[in-house]
């Protein structure tokens, strides 16, 4: 079974610093990484995931992560934040399968808070 | 748009009385899941559908159950709700052939059971 800790609970920032939140996660398997975010009262949409490959992956709106494999950490980060960054954001693993139903564990969530 | 509509978006019920919450969907998606959100939580997965009258139970299906007997709708069902199950429920769908693990959400149907 998979587990995903999310370090912290609240990470206010101000605007247009760098900002990181990090991941950890627990697995026997190999698996895939997703970051997601939720803007308020809203369902959450991908903001990156890392399938394979290259451990630094891009994703929307300027984030990025970079996958760990030996410490088990997929920690986000975006070197300068806009207040429209403001949300929750959720990291989450799922174990890698061929086929079959997709079931991601979620992490506690984070969520950003950007000051003017 | 992955074509995920869920009702009712709100809904404020009693004790004991049981609720139906639906998911649809329009692109005839093999794999649809229900999760829970709630503070300090996260998102944990309460059942899944991995075809028509195919279910499965996930990480809290404890006083849930669900069905499927079309591919379109998965629907939640609450038999007797109770104060815990307060919550916001999110349905999400798999795209067949893209076993990537991600999945796509709906935009939430809130409960409050007083």
């Amino acid at each position: 079974a998979q587990s995903v800790t999310q370090l912290d609970s609240q990470v206010p920032v101000f605007e247009e610093a760098p900002v990181e939140l990090r991941c950890n996660y627990s697995s026997s398997v190999s698996v895939y990484l997703f970051w997601y975010v939720q803007y308020p009262n809203q369902g959450l949409q991908l903001l990156l995931k890392y399938l394979s490959g290259s451990t630094l992956v891009k994703g929307i709106n300027g984030f990025e992560a970079e996958f760990n494999k030996s410490q088990t950490s997929f920690h986000l980060r975006k070197p300068s934040v806009h207040i429209s960054d403001t949300a929750e954001y959720f990291c989450a693993v799922s174990e890698y399968r061929i086929q079959g139903a997709q079931k991601l564990v979620f992490g506690q969530g984070t969520r950003l808070t950007i000051n003017p | 748009d992955a074509g995920i509509t869920q009702s009712p978006r709100h809904k404020v019920t009693e004790t004991g009385t049981p609720v139906t919450l639906r998911c649809h969907q329009t692109e005839n998606h093999r794999y649809m899941y229900w999760y829970r959100q709630d503070p300090g939580h996260g998102l944990r997965l309460i059942h899944y559908s991995y075809g028509v009258k195919d279910t499965d139970k996930g990480e809290v299906s404890d006083g849930y159950s669900v069905s499927r007997s079309k591919t379109e709708d998965f629907l939640l069902t609450l038999e007797s709700a109770t104060s815990s199950q307060t919550s916001v429920y999110f349905c999400a769908i798999s795209r067949q052939g893209a076993n990537t693990g991600e999945l796509f959400f709906g935009e939430g149907s809130r409960l409050t059971v007083l």
